[in-house]
């Protein structure tokens, strides 16, 4: 399988509990990003990768979350004392260099906070 | 503050029919733009893309209009059939050298047989 592979597919955690994304992206794509989408909303940006050095942070991106990309392959999301605003689907896409035809999104993370 | 407006939730066609999808945008910055198509549990897909140095971009069924005077595009499929009912996404980029996107709400089509 060549595509962007996330998991777990679905998590429901309870409040207060850390819970943790992994997203494999294309093998030869060196840009890896982390969108947010909730209901009735379109995608919003939370990070992005080059190589192993995360280059951009949103603002939606709050102390409670970090992402690592150790040698620039999978990169995980964490967030830590989850809270029920963090339900979400969790949406990793990768590309080669900056041209965004190149944007491949896997099929996301569905995160429900109960 | 939404930068990339999709003012319509929902799009019904009849299979055969012109769709036409629309895409506002406030930030002047932006220069390229792209549709996207998601299924249900599935991640967007790339559908089109047009450079703001172009006001018509056309593949296949599907063309994209850019009037970047009204800040506005458009994404017109012809002829509409049942396998496009899915939710679209308007994204931007600015010129900023980011590749970071800018999305819209998204426009559910239906495509009635």
């Amino acid at each position: 399988d060549t595509g962007v592979s996330q998991n777990p597919r679905h998590k429901i955690t309870k409040r207060g509990q850390n819970v943790t994304f992994r997203c494999d992206p294309i093998s030869e794509h060196n840009r890896l990003y982390w969108y947010r989408q909730t209901l009735g909303q379109g995608p919003e940006f939370l990070t992005y990768f080059q190589n192993e050095a995360q280059l951009e942070k949103s603002r939606l991106l709050s102390d409670r979350f970090s992402a690592e990309r150790p040698k620039g392959s999978f990169s995980t999301l964490e967030i830590q004392r989850t809270e029920q605003g963090d339900s979400a689907m969790y949406l990793c896409a990768s590309s080669l260099g900056q041209g965004p035809n190149g944007y491949t999104f896997g099929s996301g993370t569905r995160l429900t906070v109960v | 503050d939404q930068q990339v407006k999709q003012n319509s939730p929902s799009l019904s066609v009849q299979e055969g029919r012109i769709s036409i999808l629309n895409c506002d945008y406030t930030n002047s910055m932006f220069d390229y733009f792209l549709w996207y198509k998601k299924y249900p549990a599935e991640g967007p897909t790339f559908l089109i893309s047009i450079s703001s140095i172009k006001d018509k971009n056309e593949d296949g069924r599907f063309t994209v209009f850019l009037n970047k005077s009204a800040k506005h595009l458009s994404l017109h499929i012809v002829p509409s059939q049942p396998g496009d009912s899915a939710v679209y996404f308007c994204a931007a980029i600015p010129n900023s050298g980011y590749s970071t996107l800018t999305f819209g709400k998204g426009t559910m089509l239906l495509v009635s047989p």
